[in-house]
């Protein structure tokens, strides 16, 4: 499945698919663009980075890709597992500035 | 090595009284960040301080709210003459250094009902 960045604020998978969600971001200037993940009941927790500098970067089971060209920002979860549901935010940092903003939010939902 | 600790974790308050929220930021941590999160929204940011400094309060109501964070105790966010319209959930976040540069931590947030 696939969510069509933050106007589709829900996205459903079943248990072991891989999920995409994207996020379109605002400002050419940013260079540092972080995903969180924000369970019920919780604060976001950190899950992957990436820089201007580079456009892929892989975690475990989870890599991040960026296109800078047309401001595109996604995370991909290989194996979905229903631990996994949850609420992912993208956060981008404008170059120079302290200050992280957060995209709305996909809530991601896993059918086991 | 604890983390980003966040207390009361709820708080109901009647229309009209004040609001006091804590925050300590990991151990080493002299970067606080204070964001506010509406139900089905995403975080808001309110307040940047470093120690004994605001830096960034650009997120802040003008009025009623205020912050800080001393040489000594935890990060503080004051909301006094609470409205209907403050309850949310305010989460802190810290980092080493700006956030420019690093991710941020999270604690659990405080959810304040205001009656």
């Amino acid at each position: 499945g696939e969510s069509v960045g933050l106007h589709l604020p829900t996205l459903s998978v079943q248990e072991g698919d891989n999920s995409i969600i994207n996020c379109a971001y605002s400002n050419s200037a940013s260079d540092y663009f972080i995903w969180y993940k924000q369970e019920s009941g919780k604060g976001p927790q950190f899950i992957i980075d990436i820089r201007s500098n580079m456009d892929k970067r892989q975690g475990q089971r989870v890599t991040v890709l960026l296109n800078k060209t047309v401001k595109h920002l996604s995370l991909q979860i290989a194996a979905t597992q229903p631990g996994d549901s949850a609420v992912y935010f993208c956060a981008e940092n404008r170059g120079g500035s302290y200050i992280p903003t957060f995209g709305r939010g996909t809530s991601l939902i896993v059918h086991p | 090595n604890a983390g980003v600790m966040q207390n009361p974790r709820h708080l109901v308050r009647r229309r009209g009284q004040e609001a006091r929220l804590r925050c300590s930021p990991m151990k080493g941590h002299s970067h606080v960040y204070w964001y506010r999160q509406l139900p089905e929204e995403g975080l808001k940011f309110m307040v940047y301080l470093q120690k004994e400094n605001i830096i960034d309060e650009s997120g802040m109501p003008k009025e009623r709210f205020s912050a800080e964070f001393p040489k000594e105790g935890p990060s503080i966010l004051r909301i006094q003459q609470v409205v209907r319209g403050d309850s949310a959930a305010y989460f802190c976040a810290s980092s080493r250094q700006g956030a420019g540069n690093e991710k941020l931590f999270f604690g659990s947030g405080t959810q304040l009902s205001v009656l």
